[in-house]
């Protein structure tokens, strides 16, 4: 899991209610990302951000929002308006000069009920 | 549409037989990549190969990338139980920018 950090492991939410995840990272990697997975799927991008205070969508981006105030930092915040969060979130982290190597931190599994 | 699509979805074999996993992709690429997932757990980044590239070694692992089929297979060697993981192939396309596609994975289990 490299030097990226997630937190919690485990979230659990009611319905309704808006949620942060935590994602740091001391690699000193520029770019940054949010994938989510379901059970017996590959991953698809929610958010990225290639500098500070700079993010773009991915595929999935509806129902999430992002910041990056600092360099170490991408947290995640999954809102009301997202209608399946139930999920593994896995943020990852890249260098500029080889972005498409990412390497990927623990995991938070949240469900929401 | 799931660029990388894995084959076989899930595979088991005894330890110290060899593995064969294969990833099928449809657009042109930079790169190719292989990644393992403990149950519950991140992923690792196991091995990147170039477009420009047809064989790779890292240890037991050997990735080989054919273009022109448009595909990839991983195979790891003399396996461990420890091996026993999901295997996922991710495509850095190319004119895409700071996307990788995932496909949904081999599931590999080594039997003791």
């Amino acid at each position: 899991d490299g030097g990226i950090t997630q937190s919690p492991k485990y979230l659990f939410r009611k319905e309704g209610q808006n949620v942060t995840l935590s994602c740091e990272q001391n690699l000193n990697h520029d770019a940054m990302y949010w994938y989510r997975q379901d059970p017996g799927q590959g991953l698809r991008l929610i958010y990225y951000s290639q500098i500070v205070n700079d993010f773009q969508k991915g595929d999935i981006a509806e129902g999430y929002s992002v910041s990056r105030e600092k360099k170490e930092s991408f947290p995640l915040t999954v809102t009301s308006a997202q209608k399946n969060p139930t999920a593994f979130y896995l943020c990852a982290s890249s260098p500029r000069d080889s972005w498409s190597e990412q390497y990927f931190g623990p995991g938070t599994r949240l469900t929401v009920t | 549409s799931q660029q990388g699509e894995e084959d076989p979805q899930a595979l088991s074999i005894q330890e110290g037989e060899n593995a064969t996993m294969n990833c099928s992709y449809k657009t042109s690429i930079n790169n190719l990549q292989w990644y393992r997932q403990n149950s519950g757990r991140g992923l690792v980044h196991l091995i990147l190969i170039r477009s420009n590239e047809r064989e790779k070694h890292s240890g037991r692992l050997r990735v080989t990338l054919d273009t022109s089929k448009k595909s990839s297979s991983l195979l790891i060697t003399a396996s461990r139980a420890a091996d026993t993981a999901s295997y996922f192939c991710a495509t850095d396309d190319r004119g895409s920018n700071y996307k990788l596609t995932f496909g949904k994975g081999t599931l590999l289990t080594v039997n003791p």
